[in-house]
């Protein structure tokens, strides 16, 4: 089976734009979850979905909003981007029933963004 | 407030040697644990999932245990060598989302 990807891996915007990051989740896994990663915060969770609903949310500002399609594919996006988003941003899918944090997490390579 | 940490926060060793990670968490009520590398600028590989029943998990060289009376995971890797250097995370999942904690980053030097 194919492993997560994530597109695209590397992106460069100036500060006041906004992006969409996307994420294919493993074939058959239905729950997406995204994670920022930065050298001062660590791996902080920003939302997870299934079935095309967003299920859970972490404790990040509404600039950050993500969404599901039906064949599970995820996108996330800033809008209004600020210096501080610079960060690898993580994907993860999970299988099972119910899918989610409490099943096995498979990681994408990440998006690394920079923000200027 | 759930926090996760990890000592040491780096480590270098020779190849061969058996290592312990360790992995601390203030909240026993967790759901599971899992145990992650990370190699530089890449994502996650998910290495050993223990649930909150389970007392342990073996994949080839690495063990993993869970005490969730103390709060506690280690990260045992035996004959360690050159790739298995990386950062080593652990993710404590409560309910709904994984709790990273900060990190090892392992250096095996040949």
């Amino acid at each position: 089976k194919a492993g997560v990807t994530q597109t695209p891996r590397y992106l460069i915007k100036t500060r006041g734009q906004q992006v969409t990051l996307s994420c294919s989740p493993i074939s058959g896994h239905r729950s997406v979850s995204w994670y920022q990663q930065t050298p001062g915060q660590g791996l902080q969770f920003l939302f997870e979905y299934f079935s095309e609903t967003q299920r859970n949310k972490g404790n990040f500002p509404g600039r950050f909003s993500g969404r599901q399609f039906s064949n599970s594919r995820s996108e996330m996006n800033v809008s209004t981007l600020e210096l501080g988003d610079s960060a690898l941003y993580l994907c993860a899918s999970s299988g099972g029933l119910a899918g989610g944090p409490q099943e096995t997490q498979y990681f994408g390579p990440g998006t690394r963004l920079l923000v200027l | 407030k759930q926090e996760v940490t990890q000592i040491p926060a780096a480590l270098s060793v020779p190849e061969g040697e058996n290592l312990v990670l360790n992995c601390s968490f203030t909240d026993s009520a967790i759901y599971n644990l899992q145990w992650f590398r990370q190699d530089p600028g890449k994502g996650l590989t998910s290495l050993l999932l223990i649930q909150s029943s389970q007392r342990e998990q073996t994949s080839g060289r690495l063990n993993a245990s869970l005490d969730k009376s103390s709060g506690r995971s280690t990260l045992y890797i035996a004959a360690s060598q050159p790739g298995d250097s990386a950062t080593y995370l652990c993710a404590v999942i409560p309910t709904d989302k994984l709790i990273f904690g900060t990190g090892t980053r392992l250096q095996v030097f040949p």
